[in-house]
């Protein structure tokens, strides 16, 4: 059963700083990898989708990374801004026909002006 | 409309009430999920449609929970006698086509709240 682990569950860092969000994920047998970000109160709002096949998707001052031998997904945020808190969360299809996501716990950012 | 769209935003219920709740995918996608997403915590799968067929209904957590997309496109998913565990906000997501690795879009959910 596939399961999506998120490090850490909350992180806060001062304006300008580059910062790593981690994913970890048990089965490397996936589709894809989807990362999101949902503002509080607010739906989720896809950043990046990075295929199986693929090792990097880039989007202004987002990168993130796949591993899948390694079971890991990392999304980078260069230069962090106050408008970058949110809650960040990495998603993985399952190896069912339907593509339902299995969601890590996400991880909460906060960027201090 | 260029996303996908859920009414009510927000909802209040007494235990023991019925709800409603709607999605309106994006025009022309094949695939709808419902997600329930606790406080705190990731969104979890309830149910898929591809186009109006539900085809897995694995993730509703009881049989007062009930899903449908008659013509294939707007969904509804009703709670029947909500209790208050059911307290969470329901994430609605399409996708174009009905293929695993398609992108999906999600709306803005609608947080309900049962007292």
């Amino acid at each position: 059963k596939q399961e999506v682990t998120q490090i850490p569950a909350a992180l806060s860092v001062p304006e300008g700083e580059n910062l790593v969000l981690n994913c970890s994920f048990t089965d490397s047998a996936i589709y894809n990898l989807q990362w999101f970000r949902q503002d509080p109160g607010k739906g989720l709002t896809s950043l990046l989708l990075i295929q199986s096949s693929q090792r990097e998707q880039t989007s202004g001052r987002l990168n993130a990374s796949l591993d899948k031998s390694s079971g890991r997904s990392t999304l980078y945020i260069a230069a962090s801004q106050p408008g970058d808190s949110a809650t960040y969360l990495c998603a993985v299809p399952t190896s069912s026909n339907t593509g339902k996501l299995i969601f890590g716990q996400g991880t909460t950012l906060q960027v201090k002006p | 409309g260029a996303g996908v769209s859920q009414s009510p935003r927000y909802k209040v219920a007494k235990r023991g009430q019925d709800v409603a709740l709607r999605c309106d995918p994006i025009s022309g996608h094949v695939s709808l999920f419902w997600y329930q997403q606790a406080l705190g915590q990731g969104p979890e799968f309830l149910t898929y449609f591809q186009n109006e067929a539900q085809l897995d209904k694995s993730g509703l957590p009881s049989d007062r929970f009930f899903a449908e997309r008659p013509e294939g496109s707007v969904s509804t998913l009703k709670i029947q006698r909500t209790q208050q565990e059911d307290s969470a906000v329901y994430l609605c997501a399409s996708t174009y086509g009905g293929l695993p690795d398609n992108e999906q879009f999600f709306g803005p959910g609608t947080r309900l709240t049962v007292l």
